[in-house]
């Protein structure tokens, strides 16, 4: 059982179009984190969120985690073709012990065609 | 600083055979960690240590063994590799503040090896 389900697996647009990428689990996170990745490299934090329904924006990326802290969505506006890459969300769970561990989701592959 | 730091960049093994990838970094972080990426599987944590002297198991340990002697290194073995073992491997670091853990985690290029 995938603790953190994302969706859509895959999104091919053209520059120019809105998009939004979902990440939902039946577990409460103390935090959720975004990360890109590009082929042949590591994955590159873009944000964490760790208060129900905080809005982060950055640039044309908006993050929303949700207000239960069980999930999370990713809206990029204007989608450019250098924002091609693995989406991955990671969560830290509330476990009240500490949490070293970050769960990952599979992953969204975004494909912007110019 | 150089970050996190992973060699070999590529590797091909014969089943059977073992070998060490190598991670370091150079952040002063405490908790370092070992994930493998297969396609349509998503990062799996396979070691991870919380300080120098201190590992412990994540999802996937099997077949592999780590050990933690320093703050900046954070070694993966593999001791009779395996077909089921390809895949790419990345090692990664994060820190506290003030004893709490913010879970970023910096990733280094990966390690792609083939078990043929």
């Amino acid at each position: 059982t995938q603790l953190l389900e994302q969706s859509p697996q895959f999104l091919s647009i053209q520059e120019g179009e809105n998009l939004t990428v979902y990440c939902n689990s039946s577990s409460v996170f103390s935090s959720l984190q975004w990360y890109r990745q590009e082929p042949g490299e590591g994955p590159v934090l873009l944000v964490t969120v760790v208060t129900g329904g905080e809005v982060k924006k950055l640039k044309r990326l908006t993050f929303q985690f949700g207000d239960a802290r069980k999930d999370s969505s990713l809206h990029i506006t204007a989608a450019q073709p250098g924002d091609t890459g693995l989406y991955l969300c990671a969560g830290a769970l509330d476990s009240g012990a500490g949490s070293y561990q970050l769960t990952f989701g599979k992953g969204t592959k975004l494909s912007v065609i110019p | 600083n150089a970050g996190v730091t992973q060699t070999p960049k590529f590797q091909v093994l014969k089943t059977g055979q073992s070998m060490t990838l190598q991670c370091a970094q150079d952040m002063n972080h405490e908790y370092m960690s070992w994930y493998r990426q297969d396609p349509g599987m998503g990062l799996r944590l396979i070691h991870y240590s919380v300080g120098a002297g201190i590992t412990d198991q994540g999802e996937v340990p099997n077949g592999y063994n780590v050990s933690r002697s320093t703050t900046e290194d954070f070694p993966l073995r593999l001791l009779s590799a395996a077909p089921s073992q390809t895949s790419v491997y990345f090692c990664a670091s994060s820190y506290s503040i003030s004893g709490r853990w913010y879970n970023e985690q910096f990733f280094g290029p990966g390690t792609r090896l083939t078990v043929l």
